[in-house]
């Protein structure tokens, strides 16, 4: 089945220690999206790209970086984890032309710990 | 950012009644969408309803969508305890940066 995965499911990680979360898909989803979920909140969106097109929410910090090496493969590195960082990651797919911020198909998501 | 807020936050029923949850937002839109997510779980689009659409129907799921009040509503007819999650409503912005938001979200538990 056609699908979004991410992997780890659980991710521990120590204070300050480089973590890569990441994300693959086989929908052949033009669009990729990583959000951040603190506990009981709303989904917060990171970034996303549009193909190879990065687009980066104004209020995401630097400690935040991603990668699209191609279509089916999307990374989140964080690159000096601190405590506030813990959070579920999620990624998620979408494809025009409905409009890229129509349907988005999610995976199951990172839980990550920071120590 | 400017959110959807979501109508109650929590929301406990017996099974078999229906279940209501509310979503407002604050701009223009081209279409409003509703999410289920199962605790720990990614989030499962259940309903997208165009801002030219004033209701929609899909199983036992009913969205209603006023644009003058801004408001939508979902309906979860007969509920089941597998119907127990989170369910945001999120929205696409048509003026200045176009990207999905959520609301708050309302927690559903169905007792048996």
């Amino acid at each position: 089945d056609a699908m979004v995965i991410q992997n780890p499911r659980y991710q521990v990680t120590q204070f300050g220690k480089p973590v890569t979360l990441s994300c693959s898909q086989t929908l052949n989803h033009n669009v990729m999206y990583w959000y951040q979920q603190k506990s009981s909140q709303a989904p917060k969106l990171l970034f996303h790209y549009y193909d190879k097109d990065f687009n980066n929410e104004a209020d995401t910090p630097d400690n935040f970086q991603s990668r699209r090496p191609n279509t089916s493969f999307c990374f989140l590195d964080i690159r000096s984890p601190g405590l506030g960082d813990a959070a579920m990651y999620l990624c998620a797919t979408s494809r025009p032309p409905g409009g890229y911020w129509d349907e988005q198909f999610f995976g199951p998501g990172t839980r990550l710990t920071v120590l | 950012s400017q959110q959807g807020e979501e109508d109650p936050q929590a929301l406990s029923i017996q099974e078999g009644e229906n279940a209501t949850m509310n979503c407002s937002y604050k701009t223009s839109i081209n279409n409003l969408q509703w999410y289920r997510q199962n605790s720990g779980r990614g989030l499962v689009h259940l309903i997208l309803i165009r801002s030219n659409e004033r209701e929609k129907h899909s199983g036992r799921l009913r969205v209603t969508l006023d644009t003058s009040k801004k408001s939508s509503s979902l309906l979860i007819t007969a509920s089941r305890a597998a119907d127990t999650a989170s369910y945001f409503c999120a929205t696409d912005e048509i003026q200045g940066a176009q990207k999905l938001v959520f609301g708050q979200g309302t927690r559903l538990t169905i007792n048996p």
